[in-house]
């Protein structure tokens, strides 16, 4: 059985910096893993999708990268921005299912 | 850019009702899902929805639940008899194809489920 977890559970930095996220999971046969952005009480919005085959996908300041042989996935934010305080989760689909296995998440706040 | 459309966005119901939570697609999407997300937990998986028949369903998803598409274009969560431990964030979520096959999900804003 699929498992994801993500650290820290929270973050606070100071405008400008960068940071990085992490996610692990417990199977390396992953298909894909998947990065979301969710805002206080809103539905989640993709950021990045990476296949098994990649070890990296960028989209804007976000660069999101993923060694499956040691079961772990980093989102790299640079310059973070006040805008960018949400909480962040990671996806893996189980196995050969349709069924997305999320972490809890890692809630940034950038402070201005 | 197109949207997942969920209501009611929040909805009180006593322990007992039954509730129906609703779901517009993206107008070119063919595989549906349901998730929940009970406060401070993870995002969990309910069931996947493709051909206007289950494909998946967690062990969450009980013979109190269901899942339609009445009108080929709503796509429908009814819980039969709520529980206290119903009370959740549930999204619907849609897709082109497959999770698996690298295709990207879009999520609803959810509807806030409180049982009392």
């Amino acid at each position: 059985k699929q498992e994801v977890t993500q650290i820290p559970a929270a973050l606070s930095v100071p405008e400008g910096e960068n940071l990085v996220l992490n996610c692990s999971f417990t199977d390396s046969a992953i298909y894909n893993l998947q990065w979301f952005r969710q805002d206080p009480g809103k539905g989640l919005t993709s950021l990045l999708l990476i296949q098994s085959s990649q070890r990296e996908q960028t989209s804007g300041r976000l660069n999101a990268s993923l060694d499956k042989s040691s079961g772990r996935s980093t989102l790299y934010i640079a310059a973070s921005q006040p805008g960018d305080s949400a909480t962040y989760l990671c996806a893996v689909p189980e196995g050969g299912s349709e069924k997305l296995v999320f972490g809890k998440g890692t809630k940034l706040t950038v402070n201005p | 850019e197109p949207e997942v459309t969920q209501t009611p966005s929040h909805q009180v119901t006593q322990m007992g009702q039954e509730v129906i939570l609703r779901c517009v697609p993206i107008s070119n999407h063919l595989y549906f899902y349901w998730y929940r997300q009970i406060l401070g937990q993870k995002v969990e998986f309910l069931v996947s929805f493709y051909n206007n028949e289950i494909s998946e369903k967690s062990e969450i998803f009980d013979d109190q639940f269901s899942v339609e598409r009445p009108d080929g274009s709503n796509f429908t969560l009814k819980i039969r008899s709520t529980k206290l431990e119903d009370s959740a964030m549930y999204f619907c979520a849609t897709g082109t194809g497959v999770v698996r096959g690298g295709n990207t999900i879009y999520f609803g804003e959810g509807s806030w489920l409180t049982v009392v």
